[in-house]
């Protein structure tokens, strides 16, 4: 049973260089989620694709961040010149939408810490 | 744009208490998720609730969604440590059918003490 992976788990960066984390969905899934969460808070929304198209972005997400998903199906966020605020966990959820119906299911994120 | 508020921040609680978790919408909910989260892993997903009234049960945990479907309750029964966590609601956001992004509430920390 293969759920939603993450990659790396865990990444410490220098201010100002960049960081990329990739994410697998579930294989028949055809939507994927990206989200930040920050220590006492629930996830924000920053992205998401249908197949390998974004729909969406959130404010949240600046010009230095950039998703992809060239092939629907694992994905990219790439970080550039990383920022000591960009410290949080990025936590990455597919899902497969059926007659109106969806269920997120997500990865154990990259915790990312900015020093 | 539509915020869930989650009551109580915290809870601690002797094993073998029942306890109720509320996530409360600034709007009318779509769709409404529960997730729970171990601290410094993803959510593992609970359940969802969509209509009015409705009322879901896995092992010793039930949610609802009130009729007016702004606010939802989580109830767990005779809790144990492996309920320990923090609990998340999340409401398919913007009121539309076809945004599958979520909003969450800023969780519920639970402690069950042995």
């Amino acid at each position: 049973d293969t759920g939603v992976s993450q990659d790396p788990r865990h990444k410490i960066t220098k201010r100002g260089q960049n960081v990329t984390f990739r994410c697998d969905p579930i294989s028949e899934h055809n939507r994927l989620y990206w989200y930040r969460q920050t220590l006492g808070q629930g996830p924000e929304f920053l992205t998401y694709f249908q197949n390998e198209a974004q729909l969406e972005k959130s404010r949240l997400l600046s010009d230095r961040f950039s998703a992809e998903r060239p092939k629907g199906s694992f994905s990219t966020l790439e970080i550039q010149r990383t920022e000591q605020g960009d410290s949080a966990m990025y936590l990455c959820a597919s899902s497969q939408r059926r007659g109106g119906e969806e269920t997120q299911y997500f990865g154990p994120g990259t915790r990312l810490l900015v020093l | 744009s539509q915020e869930l508020e989650q009551s109580p921040q915290s809870l601690i609680v002797q094993e073998g208490k029942n306890l109720t978790i509320n996530c409360t919408s600034s709007k009318t909910l779509y769709g409404l998720y529960w997730y729970k989260q171990k601290y410094g892993e993803g959510l593992i997903f609970l359940m969802m609730l969509q209509k009015g009234g409705e009322e879901k049960s896995h092992e010793k945990i039930t949610a609802k969604l009130d009729e007016k479907k702004q606010q939802s309750s989580l109830h767990i029964t005779a809790s144990q440590p492996s309920h320990a966590g923090i609990y998340l609601c999340g409401a398919a956001g913007g009121g539309s059918s076809n945004t599958g992004k979520l909003i969450f509430g800023q969780g519920t920390t639970l402690q069950v003490k042995p």
